[in-house]
């Protein structure tokens, strides 16, 4: 089956903190997964996928295929990193599987 | 480019009724999706169109439910009749085919079945 599990609804840090959003996957194919993110009033938009390998505003991940994961990481969490993040899974050409999210909140 | 195009944005009514929500994409998109966000369940595909065909409808709910895209600016997602269950933020999104799967959301229609 094709999934994609997040098990945090809610991870709360203080600035500067490191921050860790997990995210499993189950596919039998090859996987490409992505980190999708929506700050408060904006539109859910593409934060970062695996195949490019690039750090954006400061965040990684990186594409574990023997633990099936695809864990989102920064060293040093700031308040407006506070946002909804999804990650993804694509299973053909254009569809994408989601999870349930992850609420990130950065207190001061 | 405005982007993805959503109406109406907020969007109240009687269980029974029939709600419809509308979706620009953006000029030049080959795909569009429908999905609907949940605090229980997240962000879920309903269906997806390549080049105004649907290719996958298999995340709609039931058959209360029902989308189209007459053309390749416009697409409806139709509920009727709506139930309270049916209470989420549905998202519009396209890409092109050539997009490598990034999705470009609109601002999303909240809806609420009293």
């Amino acid at each position: 089956a094709q999934r994609v599990t997040q098990p945090e609804k809610l991870l709360s840090v203080f600035k500067g903190a490191p921050v860790e959003l997990k995210c499993n996957y189950s596919y039998s194919g090859s996987p490409e997964l992505f980190w999708y993110v929506q700050y408060s009033r904006q539109r859910l938009q593409l934060l970062l996928r695996h195949i490019s390998r690039e750090s954006i505003k400061g965040f990684t991940a990186d594409l574990n295929k023997g633990e099936t994961s695809f864990h989102l990481k920064k060293p040093f969490a700031q308040e407006e990193d506070s946002a909804m993040y999804y990650c993804a899974l694509s299973v053909a050409t254009d569809k994408l599987i989601f999870g349930t999210g992850t609420r990130l909140q950065v207190f001061p | 480019d405005a982007g993805v195009i959503q109406s109406p944005r907020h969007e109240v009514t009687e269980m029974g009724q029939e709600v419809t929500l509308r979706c620009k994409p953006i000029s030049g998109h080959n795909s569009l999706f429908w999905y609907r966000q949940t605090m229980m369940r997240g962000l879920e595909l309903l269906i997806y169109f390549n080049n105004n065909v649907p290719i996958d409808d298999s995340g709609m709910p039931e058959d209360r439910f029902s989308a189209k895209m007459p053309n390749a600016s416009f697409s409806t997602l139709k509920i009727q009749p709506s139930e309270p269950r049916d209470s989420a933020v549905y998202f519009c999104a396209s890409n092109s085919l050539a997009g490598l799967d990034t999705q470009y959301f609109g601002p999303g229609t909240r809806l609420t079945v009293l």
